[in-house]
């Protein structure tokens, strides 16, 4: 059993719809990311959280609205998506941010595609 | 702005070989050098790393590289196999940040 888990791991949504991507992590951390991974830019830094504070928003669209009610559980809610948002969705956890004691530990991913 | 550059982009092995991926790096204060792999369907998962007081760390067939005074770093795959067939990404990382490097596909031929 993987230590990030990540639901749904395959969503299909319209443009107009809201859904939520949720992870959650059971190794104690206190770091958590969220990833998009894409053909074009392979992994695009999202979100970061440290200790529930988000501590990086890396110019993500206001469309991606990220929550972390408590060092184990990130969401990542999405309204109004446009297609090219279609992706896979990757949360990370770290024991500390991850510059500092360098390892993340991934979830399998949710994979996105926006009709 | 920091830069990582991975190279080549993709790389095809034969089984036996000896797999050679080079990351560059900019930033100077980065002190953890790490590579992740991963396998289709599945997130990346950290491979292999080193910290910059050594200039060379192996496990098993994996072997990173580390040239300080160059700014760069590489994983070499010994006696490479088909279920190393992946995509490999360097992450070096410092002052709390990681920053990825866009990719190796690696595909062994049986």
């Amino acid at each position: 059993e993987t230590g990030v888990t990540q639901t749904p791991r395959h969503l299909v949504m319209g443009m107009t719809n809201k859904k939520s991507l949720k992870c959650e992590q059971h190794l104690g951390h206190n770091a958590m990311y969220w990833y998009k991974q894409s053909a074009k830019k392979p992994l695009e830094l999202m979100f970061v959280y440290n200790f529930k504070e988000q501590t990086e928003n890396n110019s993500v669209p206001s469309r991606f609205s990220p929550e972390c009610p408590n060092s184990s559980h990130l969401f990542l809610h999405l309204h109004t998506l446009q297609p090219e948002d279609s992706a896979l969705y990757l949360c990370a956890s770290s024991r500390n941010l991850a510059g500092v004691t360098g390892e993340l530990f991934f979830g399998e991913g949710s994979r996105l595609t926006v009709l | 702005q920091q830069q990582v550059k991975q190279s080549p982009q993709s790389l095809i092995v034969q089984k036996g070989g000896i797999s050679i991926i080079n990351c560059a790096y900019e930033n100077t204060a980065f002190d953890y050098f790490p590579w992740y792999q991963q396998f289709p369907g599945k997130g990346p998962a950290l491979l292999i790393a080193i910290r910059p007081d050594v200039s060379e760390k192996k496990e098993g067939r994996f072997t990173i590289s580390f040239n300080k005074s160059a700014k760069q770093f590489s994983l070499h795959i010994m006696d490479s196999q088909p279920g190393d067939s992946a995509t490999y990404f360097c992450a070096p990382g410092g002052e709390d940040k990681i920053i990825f490097g866009k990719g190796t596909r690696l595909h062994i031929l049986p």
